[in-house]
C-alpha cells in the first residue's frame, strides 16, 4: 500500500515559519490533504486539494505539492498552532485507499 | 453547521463483536461518502472504512478486512460500524467523518465527530 512519510517533530520560534512535509513515491499526481490535531481532540481539516484552506481557517496555513513532496507551509507561527499535523491522501488504484501520513509534532518555542 | 455524533464504544474481550454508531445532523446525509477513521492510543490516524453517499461501494484496510462492516440508512441519518473477531490491536477511539471531496476522485474528511474509544482486553 502507498506509504506517506512525515519528519516527527518540528520546532519552531512564534512568528517564524513552519513547514511540515510530507513524502511519497509521486505524490504529486495526487491530491493531498492535512489535518491538525490538539491534544484531546478530534482532527481538524486545515488544507485540502494540496492548497485550498476550508472557511475559518487562517491564511497562514498554506499547502503544496510537486514530485515526490508535499508541504504544509504555517506562516507567522503562534502558540496555538502548537499541535499534530497529518498529511492524507487517497489511492483509489489501491485495495486500501486510504492513507495517512506518520504524523509530525508542531512545537512552538 | 454539520455535527456527528459517535456511540457504542466501550471495553469488550478479544474474539467478541462490538457495533458502533454515528448520528448526523445539519447536513444532507445521504449526499456524502462516510468514513471510520481509528487512532490508537499514542499513535497516528488510521483509515479504516468508507461507504459511498448511496451505499454503492465501500471498501476497508487490509487490517479490518473480513472483519468489519459499515454501513448506513440514510434515513436515520445514521452510520454504522460492526465489528467482530476483535483484536487488542484494534483499541483505539474511533472517529466518523464526512468526507467533503464526495464525488472527486479523492477524499477529504471536513467533519468529524467527537470520537468513541473501544478497547479490547480480558
Amino acid at each position: 500500500s502507498y506509504v506517506l512519510t512525515q519528519p516527527p517533530s518540528v520546532s519552531v520560534a512564534p512568528g517564524q515559519t513552519a513547514r511540515i512535509t510530507c513524502g511519497g513515491n509521486n505524490i504529486g499526481s495526487k491530491s493531498v490533504h492535512w489535518y491538525q490535531q490538539k491534544p484531546g481532540q478530534a482532527p481538524v481539516l486545515v488544507v485540502y486539494d494540496d492548497s485550498d484552506r476550508p472557511s475559518g481557517i487562517p491564511e497562514r496555513f498554506s499547502g503544496s505539492n510537486s514530485g515526490n513532496t508535499a508541504t504544509l507551509t504555517i506562516s507567522r507561527v503562534e502558540a496555538g498552532d502548537e499541535a499534530d499535523y497529518y498529511c492524507q491522501v487517497w489511492d483509489s488504484s489501491s485495495d486500501h485507499p486510504g492513507v495517512f501520513g506518520t504524523g509530525t509534532t508542531v512545537t512552538v518555542l | 453547521q454539520g455535527q456527528l455524533v459517535e456511540s457504542g464504544g466501550g471495553v469488550v474481550q478479544p474474539g467478541r463483536s462490538l457495533s458502533l454508531s454515528c448520528a448526523a445532523s445539519g447536513f444532507t446525509f445521504s449526499d456524502y461518502g462516510m468514513h471510520w477513521v481509528r487512532q490508537a492510543p499514542g499513535k497516528g490516524l488510521e483509515w479504516v472504512a468508507v461507504l459511498w453517499h448511496d451505499g454503492s461501494n465501500k471498501n476497508y484496510a487490509d487490517s479490518v478486512k473480513g472483519r468489519f462492516a459499515i454501513s448506513r440508512d440514510n434515513s436515520k441519518n445514521t452510520l454504522y460500524l460492526q465489528m467482530n473477531s476483535l483484536r487488542a490491536d484494534d483499541t483505539a477511539v474511533y472517529y466518523c467523518a464526512r468526507d467533503k471531496c464526495s464525488g472527486t476522485s479523492t477524499t477529504c474528511y471536513d467533519y468529524w465527530g467527537q470520537g468513541t474509544l473501544v478497547t479490547v482486553s480480558s
